[in-house]
């Protein structure tokens, strides 16, 4: 799985949209692009995953890059609560098995 | 619904013993994964189960480290002559299918004194 580069921290204020980059230059044809997230003392939880097209559920929007060797998460409105690690991962298609987690982007909300 | 499950939320234990560490999957998740979290750190791959075997255990660092899933069910991470390095939060996770998300349960934080 191809790696990811994220930045180590991010501030946000309450209720304001909230912009989370990752660069995945070396991403493959058959690469996902997978977010999970982890709140503070728990495991981490699927946030969204997408392949070419943008991407949206009730938890966040995927942007993705016309070159997909980017993407973006969004947070609509962050909350006290939406504050975590957040990471970036690629998985292949095809692949079962683990996940490739780096050191991902904290998120801190200020009220 | 029940989500993933890990027992003991919390263990302690003194240089040279052994452990087990137990996690509960979501009802008829075939796949299970264990994972080793420490400080400051992302979770790294231990081992993944597909059903009742290990289909990949690249992950475990030494063969201090086995787990098991006999059942296809609930698995045991056992660790033999732990070392204070072993000092992390293992955190387990399974998922439905092939193409589905992992859920992760909430971690059994190991303290090696």
């Amino acid at each position: 799985d191809a790696k990811t580069t994220q930045p180590n921290s991010m501030e946000s204020n309450e209720e304001e949209p909230v912009h989370l980059p990752c660069n995945h230059s070396t991403i493959s044809g058959t690469d996902y692009i997978h977010w999970y997230r982890q709140l503070p003392s728990q495991g981490p939880e699927y946030v969204i995953h997408g392949l070419t097209s943008n991407v949206n559920n009730r938890m966040a929007s995927l942007a993705i890059a016309e070159d997909r060797k980017s993407s973006t998460l969004i947070l609509h409105r962050a909350t006290l609560r939406d504050a975590a690690v957040y990471y970036c991962i690629l998985r292949d298609r095809g692949s079962q098995g683990n996940l490739i987690f780096g050191k991902g982007t904290k998120l801190s909300v200020k009220p | 619904g029940a989500g993933v499950s890990q027992t003991p939320s919390n263990k302690v234990t003194e240089k040279g013993k052994y452990v087990e560490l137990r996690c509960d999957p979501i009802s008829g998740h075939t796949a299970l994964y264990w994972y080793r979290q420490s400080l400051g750190q992302g979770p790294e791959f231990l081992i993944y189960f597909q059903g009742t075997g290990a289909a990949d255990d690249s992950g475990l660092p030494n063969d201090r480290f086995f787990a098991v899933r006999p059942e296809g069910s609930v698995s045991t991470l056992k660790i033999q002559r732990t070392e204070r390095g072993d000092s992390a939060v293992y955190l387990c996770a399974s998922r439905l299918n092939r193409a589905g998300e992992q859920f992760f349960g909430p971690g059994t934080r190991l303290t090696v004194l």
